[in-house]
């Protein structure tokens, strides 16, 4: 069973601070990380999935880099706005074709 | 809106009554996954299916869950007996795996999620 740890639980920035998260899992069996953003009432949406040892992919504001060797996500988001307050949730896939297994979250706020 | 659809979005219901939730998926995606989402907690694997064939269980989906997909387009969730423990948030989600070799790589798209609460 894969255990994904993210950090901060929770972080609250100013507008225009650029901020980072971290996602950290097993090393082994690797095969993919996902990334989403959670807005509540909303369906979580999918923002990267990364695959290879050194991966970095970049929409808009928002970049993850990929540590598959130590087992670590970097997700950065430059220049943070309000409405990228949101739940940011990192999953590796779970070694089987359909089991994503997530972390509890980086709650985000961003205040104007 | 062609993304994931679920309903009913909220459910309240007695203890030990049963509930069943909808998901239909992305047209023509032909993997769909259930998840569930407790609080403060990220969401955990349910189970998926391949077009009709469910392929994966997890041991969190007891005997009193069960999901079917009959035509390998919408699927259902019902849950059996509710206990109060089983309030949470089901997900459902869609993927197009065009091979194994891709499908770790391949975006999981999701829906809004139906609540459940048992009293």
């Amino acid at each position: 069973i894969l255990n994904v740890e993210q950090s901060p639980q929770s972080l609250h920035v100013q507008e225009g601070d650029s901020t980072n998260f971290t996602c950290s899992f097993p090393s082994s069996n690797f095969y993919a990380l996902h990334w989403y953003r959670w807005e509540t009432a909303k369906s979580p949406e999918a923002l990267f999935v990364m695959t290879l040892n050194g991966d970095e992919k970049k929409k808009g504001r928002i970049s993850a880099t990929l540590n598959t060797k130590e087992g670590y996500s970097y997700l950065y988001i430059k220049g943070s706005q309000p409405e990228d307050s949101a739940t940011y949730l990192c999953a590796p896939n779970g070694g089987s074709q359909g089991n994503l297994i997530f972390g509890k979250g980086t709650k985000l706020s961003v205040k104007p | 809106d062609t993304g994931v659809s679920q309903n009913p979005r909220h459910k309240i219901t007695k203890r030990g009554q049963n509930v069943t939730f909808r998901c239909d998926p992305i047209s023509e995606h032909n993997r769909l996954y259930w998840y569930r989402q407790t609080l403060g907690q990220g969401p955990e694997f349910l189970t998926y299916f391949q077009n009709e064939a469910q392929l994966e269980k997890s041991r969190l989906l007891s005997d009193r869950f069960s999901a079917e997909r009959p035509k390998g387009s919408f699927s259902t969730l019902e849950i059996q007996r509710t206990e109060q423990g089983d309030s949470a948030m089901y997900l459902c989600a869609s993927s197009l795996v065009l091979d194994r070799l891709s499908a770790l790589g391949n975006t999981i798209y999701f829906g809004e999620g139906s609540w459940l609460t048992v009293v």
